[in-house]
């Protein structure tokens, strides 16, 4: 069965301060990794995406994320966080092909505070 | 490209009253789904469909129907709404790269 664990349910870190956000995933096939973000009263913004090849993805507002097979980890890393970055994100597995597609399945969320 | 677009943006039923949440996408994915988000519970799978005319359950389909008769609309309804419905829906589309684009939500309210 597929599932998505963030262990974390809060987080708050100072504004400049490094931050990690866990994500374990089960999943039967080939697993495509995503990461979200949605502020207060808002929709969810792709922050970035694994599909295949480099295990360190880039994606936007500065993140990374990092592919880690033999953990079922893909945690999301940001070296140095920013007020704006106060939010709740969520990670999110789906299937590769035929008819893994058209849907995902997320975690239950991390809600980051930022300290100034 | 409007995107993926949700109407109603809020909403407030009476418990047994029905209604059809709306979603549209213009751009031609072939995938559509619908989630709903509970406070600590992240995005849950509802319905999905994988082309015109193919739908499938997801995690939580009890009360809602879906159909799709057109690439474009993925309409959401619910039959008899029960305060348990009461939740954040929001609809997305995908392409072959199954990254999901989500609609805006729509926050409905049970009474």
């Amino acid at each position: 069965a597929q599932s998505v664990t963030q262990p974390d349910i809060h987080i708050t870190v100072s504004e400049g301060a490094s931050l990690e956000l866990r994500c374990n995933y089960s999943y039967g096939a080939t697993p495509y990794l995503f990461w979200y973000v949605q502020s207060p009263g808002q929709g969810l913004q792709l922050l970035l995406k694994y599909f295949s090849g480099d295990t360190l993805v880039q994606g936007i507002k500065g993140f990374e994320a990092e592919f880690k097979r033999s953990q079922s980890s893909f945690n999301l890393r940001k070296p140095s966080v920013h007020w704006s970055d106060a939010a709740e994100y969520f990670c999110a597995v789906g299937g590769e092909r035929g008819s893994t597609l058209g849907r995902l399945y997320f975690g239950r969320g991390t809600q980051l505070t930022v300290w100034p | 490209n409007a995107g993926v677009t949700q109407t109603p943006k809020f909403q407030v039923l009476k418990t047994g009253q029905s209604m059809t949440l709306q979603c549209a996408q213009d751009m031609n994915h072939e995938y559509m789904s619908w989630y709903r988000q509970d406070p600590g519970m992240g995005l849950r799978l509802i319905h999905y469909s994988v082309g015109a005319g193919i739908t499938d359950q997801g995690e939580v389909p009890n009360g809602y129907n879906v159909s799709r008769s057109t690439t474009e609309d993925f309409p959401l309804r619910l039959l008899s709404a029960a305060p348990s419905q009461t939740s954040v829906y929001f609809c997305a589309s995908s392409g072959r790269g199954n990254e999901q684009f989500f609609g805006p939500g729509t926050r409905l309210t049970v009474l």
